[in-house]
């Protein structure tokens, strides 16, 4: 059972503008949302989180959004360059039990110079 | 750099073969967990270690017996394996509250 979930395997943006990347879940007791990069033959890089108290939170060109109703989160980064092409993987864990992480299947950008 | 070692690189291992996979960190965190990732999928996770000890199996075969000598140190120790257990697999280390913080990955082919 996917409790985390990247509907779009791919997405392609010129460089330049905005990539939008999706995640939806399903547990409401999820409190605590990632957003990770990962070059293939690499581990898995953290990008930024949000806390369920925050609707948004922003890092440099990265800023991820939390629709908590929605169960919905999302990373956009603007301007995206063609270092940025690469997996992008959200995860969401419950701080409350601790440790586990759930992630979403990914999404792969491209970035088209 | 990563701040999560884990070796080796690349491992070929037998069915019948024994094999360990490593991992180390010194960041100070106190768990440690071990994910495995096959091809276009989410990393899924096997074992998580919390100050030393076994606080989540998810159900793993015990052909992956996972070992924590120290903080620092992390195993996974492989034994009559199967081809289908080929993957990348990912040690990660994390402080309470905090993102987990990943190595490179084994990746392991089982002949």
């Amino acid at each position: 059972d996917q409790q985390v979930k990247q509907n779009s395997p791919s997405l392609s943006v010129q460089e330049g503008r905005i990539s939008i990347l999706n995640c939806d879940y399903t547990n409401s007791m999820f409190d605590y949302f990632l957003w990770y990069k990962k070059y293939p033959a690499e581990g898995p890089t953290f990008l930024i989180s949000i806390s369920s108290i925050k609707d948004k939170n922003e890092d440099g060109r990265f800023t991820v959004f939390l629709n908590k109703s929605a169960k919905h989160l999302s990373l956009h980064i603007v301007p995206s360059q063609p270092g940025d092409s690469a997996v992008y993987f959200c995860a969401a864990s419950r701080r409350q039990t601790g440790n586990q992480f759930y992630f979403g299947t990914g999404t792969s950008l491209t970035v088209i110079p | 750099d990563t701040e999560v070692t884990q070796t080796p690189k690349h491992l070929v291992m037998g069915m019948t073969n024994k094999k360990s996979l490593k991992c180390e960190q010194h960041m100070g965190h106190r768990a440690m967990y071990w994910y495995k990732q096959k091809a276009k999928k989410p990393p899924e996770l096997m074992f998580v270690y919390s100050y030393e000890k076994l606080s989540i199996n998810e159900s793993v075969p015990s052909r992956f017996s996972p070992e924590c000598p120290n903080s620092s140190l992390l195993n996974l120790h492989l034994h009559a394996l199967q081809p289908e257990d080929s993957a990348l697999y990912l040690c990660a280390s994390s402080q309470a509250d905090s993102p987990l913080h990943f190595g490179n990955g084994t990746r392991l082919t089982v002949t």
